[in-house]
């Protein structure tokens, strides 16, 4: 199976604060990655596909990086709805995995 | 507006199967643009992909669960199934429902997630 880890593990930041987040894959999975949005309680939420693509309805502050084994998760000016987990996917192959996640807390 | 919602025991024993059942409203399951997924996320853990149904029946499951994993769909109804036999405690997770998109193998659709707590 392909181990997804991230870093960091949490996170404290402002609101306006520019803020990454990293993915890194155990073997290379291309531009196979995706990432979600988790708050406590909810289903992950759809926030880039491809590596690189903006879901619809998902704000353009949210960019994503990254081919091969080492991909990143921006979020260009922080808001009070951005305070949550965010975790990564590979889908370049079964069994899909996932990151451990990041826990984004405001400071 | 896709929805999916799963539904199912919150209590299954030891030993005994977990059985959940996802109801889509919004949207055909016999669409061939799509696969049906299930995913579960033990406390405090990361997600787990399960398994995956495709319209005509193509199943896909978790090396890990293979061996105890069934997922069926009933097109009739526009739902599919999961049933996991032989629960220990570690199977006690939340499990989702979710929409898988063909080639880019992403979830863009979930289910509000079901806690299946596995206890005597």
């Amino acid at each position: 199976d392909i181990q997804m880890t991230q870093s960091p593990s949490s996170l404290s930041a402002s609101v306006g604060d520019r803020v990454t987040i990293t993915c890194r894959a155990s073997q290379s999975i291309s531009n196979y990655l995706i990432w979600y949005q988790q708050k406590p309680g909810k289903a992950p939420k759809l926030l880039i596909y491809a590596a690189s693509s903006l879901q619809s309805g998902v704000p353009s502050r949210f960019s994503g990086s990254g081919s091969g084994t080492d991909f990143t998760l921006t979020i260009s000016s922080l808001q009070p709805e951005d305070f949550a987990t965010y975790c990564c996917q590979q889908s370049y192959n079964t069994p899909y995995t996932f990151g451990q996640g990041t826990k984004l807390e405001i400071k | 507006q896709l929805q999916l919602q799963e539904s199912g025991p919150g209590l299954v024993k030891p030993s005994e199967t977990l059985s959940l059942t996802c109801i889509v409203s919004g949207g055909s399951i016999s669409s061939s643009t799509y696969y049906w997924a299930w995913l579960r996320q033990p406390p405090g853990k990361e997600l787990e992909w399960v398994g995956s149904i495709y319209y005509n029946g193509n199943t896909y499951y978790n090396p890990s669960l293979k061996s105890r994993v069934t997922i069926s769909a009933d097109t009739s109804r526009n739902q599919f199934s999961l049933r996991l036999s032989s629960v220990p405690a570690a199977d006690t997770a939340v499990y989702f429902c979710a929409r898988l998109i063909s080639g880019g193998w992403f979830f863009d659709y979930w289910g509000q997630g079901t806690l299946v707590t596995v206890s005597s």
